[in-house]
């Protein structure tokens, strides 16, 4: 099983439409959750960490569900300059300094007018 | 927005040659970090780096890779004799804590020839 699992997609979405995918991980030690996004040819960027209450942020919505081990993001009211890669990374470590992140292949979101 | 910048952008080497990739994270972090992507490929770890020894390192990282932080302000990854595949994007990224996200410069695009 990969480390870090998600739909590669596309996933196209009509303008203001909403949008769900989820990602799973293997690791259940694993310590902290993050979205990233990522343009073609660009650098990750952080989208929003992942709280195990569920967070919001604007039109983003993460949830962890620990028990199954997955992550999943919501975008709502979807814009086209939400086009873009989606970036699941998973901190596997209990080690405190220098931990490295795990990335996901990525899931694509292509929003169409 | 404090961020990461990454020199130079894109570098072509012959195989066989030594590449230096220089990285200036943000000024106030302590943690710092190369990772790859392999065009179309998702980001690898390489290498953590901090109080100025590696803290973690992946299988990637192997006898041809090394890290230095010459000064206050610099992180370079080199790449002693490179190899038709170790062609792909190298991001720096640096963090404050170890529970961050961490903040990713726009990468180096390395092509070997």
């Amino acid at each position: 099983r990969k480390e870090v699992e998600q739909d590669p997609g596309p996933f196209n979405v009509p303008e203001g439409a909403t949008v769900a995918f989820n990602c799973t991980y293997s690791n259940s030690a694993s310590q902290s959750f993050f979205w990233y996004r990522q343009d073609c040819r660009k650098e990750p960027k952080l989208l929003m960490s992942v709280y195990s209450s569920g967070n919001e942020d604007g039109r983003f919505t993460a949830q962890l569900n620990r028990a199954s081990q997955y992550i999943s993001l919501l975008i709502r009211d979807s814009k086209l300059s939400d086009s873009a890669t989606y970036l699941c990374v998973v901190n596997p470590s209990r080690q405190a300094a220098g931990n490295k992140l795990t990335f996901g292949g990525g899931t694509r979101v292509l929003v169409k007018p | 927005e404090p961020e990461v910048t990454q020199t130079p952008s894109h570098q072509v080497t012959q195989m066989g040659q030594e590449v230096i990739l220089r990285c200036v994270p943000i000024s106030n972090h302590l943690y710092f970090y190369w990772y790859r992507q392999i065009l179309g490929q998702k980001v690898e770890f390489l290498v953590s780096f901090y109080n100025n020894e590696i803290s973690e390192k992946s299988e990637i990282f192997d006898d041809q890779f090394s890290v230095e932080r010459p000064d206050g302000s610099n992180f370079t990854l080199k790449i002693r004799s490179t190899k038709l595949e170790d062609s792909a994007m190298y991001f720096c990224a640096s963090s404050g804590t170890e529970v961050d996200g961490y903040t990713f410069g726009s990468g180096t695009r390395l092509t070997v020839v």
